[in-house]
């Protein structure tokens, strides 16, 4: 069965420093990864996918991830974090449809 | 702004009764998704259309019914309301259905059952 996990349920970071978010996944066949964000009471924001080609995926906001078929991994990366990158992010796995399967989630918080 | 519009925003019911709400997608996008935020859960795929036809179920409930128009546009009724149906509910759109396709999703309707 598909799944996703993300391991960090909360990380906080000072501003200007870098960011490493987990994902890891389990799914058969080819997987399309994506990486979204929420801000408090908005709705999800796709940051970048990655479906095929380069492994390494650039995104909005300076974020990029890099897909690691033998580790299972999608993890988000930022080289130097931003008091507005305060938010939930969402690691996602897309099924055969098209139907996205969510981690759990990992809220970032931003220390000044 | 994705382009996908829901509504309400908000809505406030009381048990056993029954909502319907509604999602407009992006011009053109011919899938609609449905998902459901609550915090034991998380993120929660329900159901998707495309075109006007089901396309997949996940994790729906039988109380749970959706429906997509010939204008594309695209309801979820909830009936039996219980106090664990509480959650926020997101609509997304895409062009097609293929996996690779990035879905947009609207602001969500948070329902609130008392």
């Amino acid at each position: 069965a598909q799944s996703v996990t993300q391991p960090d349920i909360h990380i906080t970071v000072s501003e200007g420093a870098s960011l490493e978010l987990r994902c890891n996944y389990s799914y058969g066949a080819t997987p399309y990864l994506f990486w979204y964000v929420q801000s408090p009471g908005q709705g999800l924001q796709l940051l970048l996918k990655y479906f095929s080609g380069d492994t390494l995926v650039q995104g909005i906001k300076g974020f990029e991830a890099e897909f690691k078929r033998s580790q299972s991994s999608f993890n988000l990366r930022k080289p130097s974090v931003h008091w507005s990158d305060a938010a939930e992010y969402f690691c996602a796995v897309s099924g055969n449809t098209g139907k996205l399967i969510f981690g759990q989630g990992t809220t970032l918080q931003v220390k000044p | 702004d994705s382009g996908v519009t829901q509504t309400p925003k908000h809505l406030i019911t009381a048990t056993g009764q029954r909502v319907t709400l509604r999602c407009s997608p992006r011009s053109g996008d011919l899938s609609v998704y449905w998902y459901q935020q609550s915090l034991d859960q998380g993120l929660q795929f329900l159901i998707q259309y495309y075109n006007g036809e089901e396309r997949a179920k996940g994790n729906i409930l039988e109380r749970f019914s959706a429906q997509q128009f010939p204008d594309l546009h695209s309801e979820l009724n909830l009936s039996s309301l219980e106090l664990g149906d509480s959650a926020l509910y997101f609509c997304a759109s895409s062009p097609d259905s293929n996996p690779w396709e990035t879905q947009y999703f609207g602001p969500g309707t948070r329902l609130l059952v008392l």
